[in-house]
């Protein structure tokens, strides 16, 4: 029973444009979203999170969007450059503990 | 200086036989972490230390178990593995039980 869903696996975006990478969650328990980002041979670190008491979370280049009625929250990158190129998860809070999605790869072509 | 090591990065062994992955962090914290990446990618918790005591225990075999000497260490120790165990295992850590994680860059186990 995967609570966060993270549905498209890859995404291929050229640079200069935007990335917008999804996640699903089914639990309404969750309050606290978070993502990380990943390169090959290294650990998942923090990029971005949001509360669920808010439906916007802004970083640089980095916003999340979370829409609770749906369950559902974004990732968007503008604009996208070659070094974003990594694998991006989502998680969910709902306690004690973090709920990960299984990832999407996003590649930026230059 | 890296915030959280852990060691080996590859662990190549046979089924049956018991090894230990080690984790240390310098960051302070009072929370350490490990998780699992399965074939599938998910990353799953499998149990979280604060101040030297288990907080979560997930459904893990018994064959795992973890011992945290200090605030500062979290070791992993698996007995007679199985082709199952393969995955990655990463080691993090937190201040308090916090979701902002520091990873380690895992340890790739391979039990042929």
């Amino acid at each position: 029973d995967q609570q966060v869903k993270q549905n498209s696996p890859s995404l291929s975006v050229q640079e200069g444009r935007i990335s917008i990478l999804n996640c699903d969650y089914t639990n309404s328990m969750f309050d606290y979203f978070l993502w990380y980002k990943k390169y090959p041979a290294e650990g998942p670190t923090f990029l971005i999170s949001i509360s669920s008491i808010k439906d916007k979370n802004e970083d640089g280049r980095f916003t999340v969007f979370l829409n609770k009625s749906a369950k559902h929250l974004s990732l968007h990158i503008v604009p996208s450059q070659p070094g974003d190129s990594a694998v991006y998860f989502c998680a969910a809070s709902g306690g004690n503990k973090l709920v990960f999605g299984a990832g999407t790869i996003l590649r930026v072509k230059s | 200086d890296t915030a959280v090591s852990q060691t080996p990065k590859y662990l190549v062994t046979q089924m049956g036989n018991d090894k230990s992955i080690k984790c240390e962090q310098n960051l302070g914290h009072d929370t350490m972490y490990w998780y699992k990446q399965d074939s599938k990618k998910f990353l799953k918790i499998m149990f979280s230390y604060n101040n030297k005591e288990l907080i979560i225990n997930e459904t893990v075999p018994n064959r795992f178990s973890p011992k945290s000497p200090d605030k500062a260490h979290l070791n992993l120790h698996i007995n007679s593995l199985e082709l199952g165990d393969s995955a990655v295992y990463f080691c993090a850590s937190s201040q308090g039980i916090s979701e902002k994680l520091f990873f380690g860059s895992g340890t790739q186990l391979s039990v042929l």
